[in-house]
């Protein structure tokens, strides 16, 4: 079973708030993921990091921002909320081993501007 | 790249029948395939992988899925469904020497009827 965390689960905020989405996972794995995923959709992968003070852009563009200041954590910050950034967030984690190692996955951000 | 289809956005079946969800791969180097599964308001389990070792692969919860590099394809099955198996299921793919990004299909509604 794996462990990694997501807070908040649900959050309802106003337009032009500064947000962050917190991740940690007790695994010490090296690869950690932010994917956004909009209802009945795909998940899109919008960050993702090799490792500590790493950080790359996804396959999608977002507004939003990470940090990998600890293995363990890897925030997501929305610096002005806007409606459009409504959706559910999901991070992952996998071993630092070849391609067939599983992503682990917390149980999700549901974020809602209003 | 790579890239995954899945078949049929939504699939209803009768519990106690077979349940069959279609995904075709398509990829220039060998893939490692992938089919997690997702509860409402929750995240992703992985249910099963293919990590080249055998075609057939078998999963938790009774699920299995069999890869077939002459058709592309890696169809999820269950010999018999239950109620508790209605979710949303997503095929995902990656490659050696892509950061082990996944790419995921866009999902497929299992409904589940008495």
């Amino acid at each position: 079973e794996a462990d990694i965390y997501q807070t908040p689960r649900y959050l309802v905020i106003g337009t032009g708030k500064k947000i962050t989405l917190e991740c940690s996972q007790t695994m010490g794995h090296d690869k950690m993921y932010w994917y956004q995923q909009d209802p009945g959709m795909e998940l899109h992968l919008i960050h993702y990091s090799y490792g500590v003070n790493s950080t790359e852009k996804g396959d999608l563009s977002s507004e939003s921002t990470v940090s990998r200041i600890r293995t363990e954590h890897f925030p997501l910050t929305l610096e002005s909320a806007r409606p459009s950034h409504t959706s559910q967030y999901l991070c992952a984690s996998r071993p630092n081993g070849w391609g067939a190692d599983t992503q682990y996955f917390g149980p999700g951000t549901r974020l809602t501007v209003l | 790249a790579q890239s995954v289809t899945q078949l049929g956005s939504h699939v209803s079946v009768s519990e106690g029948a077979l349940v069959l969800l279609r995904c075709n791969y398509s990829s220039s180097v060998p893939p490692y395939l992938f089919w997690y599964v997702q509860y409402p308001n929750q995240g992703l389990q992985l249910l099963l992988k293919y990590t080249s070792a055998a075609t057939l692969v078998k999963g938790i919860n009774g699920f299995e899925a069999e890869f077939k590099k002459s058709e592309t394809s890696f169809h999820l099955t269950k010999p018999s469904a239950h109620m508790s198996d209605a979710a949303e299921y997503f095929c995902a793919v990656t490659v050696t020497g892509t950061a082990s990004k996944l790419t995921f299909g866009t999902g497929t509604r299992l409904q589940v009827t008495l």
